[in-house]
């Protein structure tokens, strides 16, 4: 079965620590992942997807194959940062770009 | 402000009732879909269309119902055979199903079931 498992419902960090929002998923071909993230009274966006290889914000996901994982990192957290973030996995057949989402994960940074 | 809308902002229905809510995208993409958005669940995909004249049902369909006359539309009936409607409704388009196109969301409808 096609999953993306969030485990986090809340991380609360302070300002200037590391961070790591944790997303696991279950798909038995060669996955497409994303980072969707939703800022208060904003519309949830796309932050990065995992075949850029790029840093957003100074966010950046590694694609670890071998333990399903597309955890979400930032080495120094800011206030401006705190949002609901989700993982989402492209599922379905080849042709089709419906998404998988995880059940998302609250992040606060606390100053 | 273009891009993708939705109408309206929020919704009352009083049960038994079938209700309409509205999508319009101005970005010419050929892909909508329908998600619907319940703490502590994330976003569910409801119906999702990739062409004109043609939808698929997502992973939660009963009760709902859509229509793809046009491209720019994808309307979404939330009947009274849906259990439990009260959510935060979105819509989001793509430029193609296929590949890492990105999905553009609306900003969200509430439904709340009286």
């Amino acid at each position: 079965a096609q999953r993306v498992t969030q485990p986090e419902k809340l991380l609360s960090v302070f300002k200037g620590a590391p961070v790591e929002l944790k997303c696991n998923y279950s798909y038995s071909g060669s996955p497409e992942l994303f980072w969707y993230v939703q800022y208060s009274r904003q519309r949830l966006q796309l932050l990065l997807r995992h075949i850029s290889r790029e840093s957003i914000k100074g966010f950046t996901a590694d694609l670890n194959k071998g333990e399903t994982s597309f955890h979400l990192k930032k080495p120094f957290a800011q206030e401006e940062d705190s949002a609901m973030y989700y993982c989402a996995l492209k599922g379905g057949s080849s042709n089709t770009g419906k998404l998988i989402f995880g059940q998302g994960t609250t992040l606060q940074v606390k100053p | 402000d273009g891009g993708i809308t939705q109408s309206p902002k929020y919704l009352f229905r009083k049960e038994g009732q079938n209700v309409t809510l509205s999508c319009e995208q101005n970005l010419n993409h050929d892909a909508m879909y329908w998600y619907r958005q319940d703490p502590g669940q994330g976003l569910r995909l409801i119906y999702y269309s990739q062409i004109v004249n043609d939808f698929q049902k997502g992973d939660i369909a009963e009760g709902y119902s859509v229509s793809r006359e046009k491209k720019e539309s994808f309307p979404l009936t939330v009947t009274s055979a849906q259990k439990n409607p009260t959510a935060f409704y979105l819509c989001a388009s793509s430029p193609a199903s296929a590949s890492y196109n990105e999905q553009f969301f609306g900003p969200g409808t509430r439904l709340t079931v009286l």
